[in-house]
């Protein structure tokens, strides 16, 4: 099966400093990824929709200055958490789609968990 | 405001009961339900949707758009069904989900 694979798994950063996440679609080309983000015990929610050469589409309250996504391939999407602050902390989570149509499916990365000092 | 909602946190069942994961959603279109697995120290996987009205593991799931309801449902639990499971929406256009809460479901032996 398609598999989506994200570095680091995890990630300690002083506070003020960038941290860059990788999601990386091993097996398929994804001209689409998701970015999500999960507090403890919580839900993911979905951040920014990363598009293959072109701007991401940020969900509403998410920061596209502080959160930057660049997908310069079809196989790799990248976040950077700029000026980390400890509210930054988080576990990041990346999705890839594949197929199209009825068939497309959203395989997920196994996430990177995000601490800042 | 789309919305997914599950109103368990937790469900705890013995091996070999029945099991039913309560999701319901809240969206005027027409949608795209999903359920998402995640086992323990694992990645979220996707179990089942509903456009395929297949059964998985044992699991399924109708829509019922009367009840903007997407229960998922399996006769008979095993251990190893013991996870977090996550309903999931998806606008009919658009690709992104939005996900329910979770319940996490504990089979005891």
């Amino acid at each position: 099966g398609a598999v989506v694979s994200q570095h680091p798994s995890r990630v300690i950063c002083k506070s003020g400093t960038s941290v860059k996440i990788e999601c990386r679609s091993l097996d398929f080309q994804a001209t689409t990824m998701f970015w999500y983000r999960q507090f403890p015990k919580q839900s993911l929610m979905l951040m920014a929709t990363s598009n293959e050469g072109s701007k991401a589409t940020y969900e509403q309250g998410v920061e596209k200055d502080k959160f930057l996504i660049n997908h310069a391939s079809l196989t790799l999407s990248t976040l950077t958490v700029t000026s980390a602050h400890p509210e930054d902390s988080s576990f990041y989570i990346c999705s890839a789609l594949s197929g199209g149509g009825s068939t497309d499916t959203q395989y997920f990365g196994p996430g990177t968990r995000l601490t800042v000092l | 405001a789309q919305r997914v909602t599950q109103p368990e946190k937790l469900l705890s069942v013995f091996k070999g009961a029945p099991v039913e994961l309560k999701c319901n959603y809240s969206y005027s279109g027409s949608p795209e339900l999903f359920w998402y697995v995640q086992y323990s120290r694992q990645r979220l996987q996707l179990l089942l949707r509903h456009i395929s009205r297949e059964s998985i593991k044992g699991f399924t799931a109708d829509l019922n758009k009367g009840e903007t309801s997407f229960h998922l449902k399996k006769p008979f639990a095993q251990e190893e069904d013991s996870a977090m499971y996550y309903c999931a929406l998806r606008m009919d256009s658009s690709y992104k989900l939005i996900f329910g809460s979770g319940t996490r479901l504990l089979v005891r032996p």
